[in-house]
C-alpha cells in the first residue's frame, strides 16, 4: 500500500514557465513533508519541506502547498530553468521520523 | 562540510562474492541510513540506526544482507553471497535529530553484480 503518491511519472515545462509537481498521502498522521530532487549519479538532494501544521512554504523560486483536508501537497518552481530538470521526490515524515517516500517525477524543462 | 561519503562509488562482482558497501555520516549526525533504489521499486528503506545503534531492519531483503555502524562516523552494508538481483543504487543518508530534519544523501553505490 503505497501511503505517499507522485501519480505523474514525467513532466515536461517550457523555460520560464511554472513547474508544478503533485504528491498525495493517505495518512493524515503525517507531520512532515519534504521534497528532495536528484539529478542522475548522485544522491537525492533536500530541496524544501513543511510541517503540517502550515499549508505554505516558500524558498526563492520554490514555494510548497499542503492541502491537509485533501491529502495533497504540491511544489512550484517558477520560474523554471533547465538546471530543474531532474527527479523529484516527495517524502512524508511519520512520528517516528521515518521518511515514507514517493516513486519521484522526472521534470523537464525545455528550453 | 564534506557531506556524507559513500565508498566505492561503482561496484562489479560475481554471483557469489561478498560485497561491502561503506558510508562516512555527516559529523554531527546521530542517525544513518541505508536505501537501496531500483528501477522497479523506487528507493527502498533498508535499516536505520539512531546513536550507532540499529532501530528498524525490516527493510533489509534477507539474511544474506547486513550492517554495522561500529562508531558514529562509519557505517558497512554488507551483502553476503551477492546475487544478481542485488544490482542496484544503495544510497546512505544521515541526519540530524529533530522532527523534520532532513535526510543528507552521499551519492550512492552503483553495485553490479554478474
Amino acid at each position: 500500500d503505497q501511503q505517499v503518491k507522485q501519480n505523474s511519472p514525467s513532466l515536461s515545462v517550457q523555460e520560464g514557465r511554472i513547474s508544478i509537481l503533485n504528491c498525495d498521502y493517505t495518512n493524515s498522521m503525517f507531520d512532515y513533508f519534504l521534497w528532495y530532487k536528484k539529478y542522475p549519479a548522485e544522491g537525492p538532494t533536500f530541496l524544501i519541506s513543511i510541517s503540517s501544521i502550515k499549508d505554505k512554504n516558500e524558498d526563492g523560486r520554490f514555494t510548497v502547498f499542503l492541502n491537509k483536508s485533501a491529502k495533497h501537497l504540491s511544489l512550484h518552481i517558477v520560474p523554471s530553468q533547465p538546471g530543474d530538470s531532474a527527479v523529484y521526490f516527495c517524502a512524508a515524515s511519520d512520528s517516528n521520523y521515518q521518511l515514507i517516500w514517493g516513486a519521484g517525477t522526472k521534470l523537464i524543462i525545455k528550453p | 562540510d564534506a557531506g556524507v561519503i559513500q565508498s566505492p562509488r561503482h561496484e562489479v562482482t560475481e554471483m557469489g562474492q561478498e560485497v561491502t558497501l561503506r558510508c562516512k555520516p555527516i559529523s554531527g549526525h546521530n542517525s544513518l541510513f541505508w536505501y537501496r533504489q531500483t528501477m522497479m521499486r523506487g528507493l527502498e528503506l533498508l535499516i536505520y540506526f539512531n546513536n550507532n545503534v540499529p532501530i528498524d531492519d525490516s527493510g533489509m531483503p534477507e539474511d544474506r544482507f547486513s550492517a554495522k555502524m561500529p562508531n558514529a562516523s562509519f557505517s558497512t552494508l554488507k551483502i553476503q553471497p551477492s546475487e544478481p538481483r542485488d544490482s542496484a543504487v544503495y544510497f546512505c543518508a544521515s541526519r540530524e535529530q529533530g522532527a523534520g530534519s532532513p535526510l543528507h544523501f552521499g551519492n550512492g553505490t552503483r553495485l553490479t553484480v554478474t
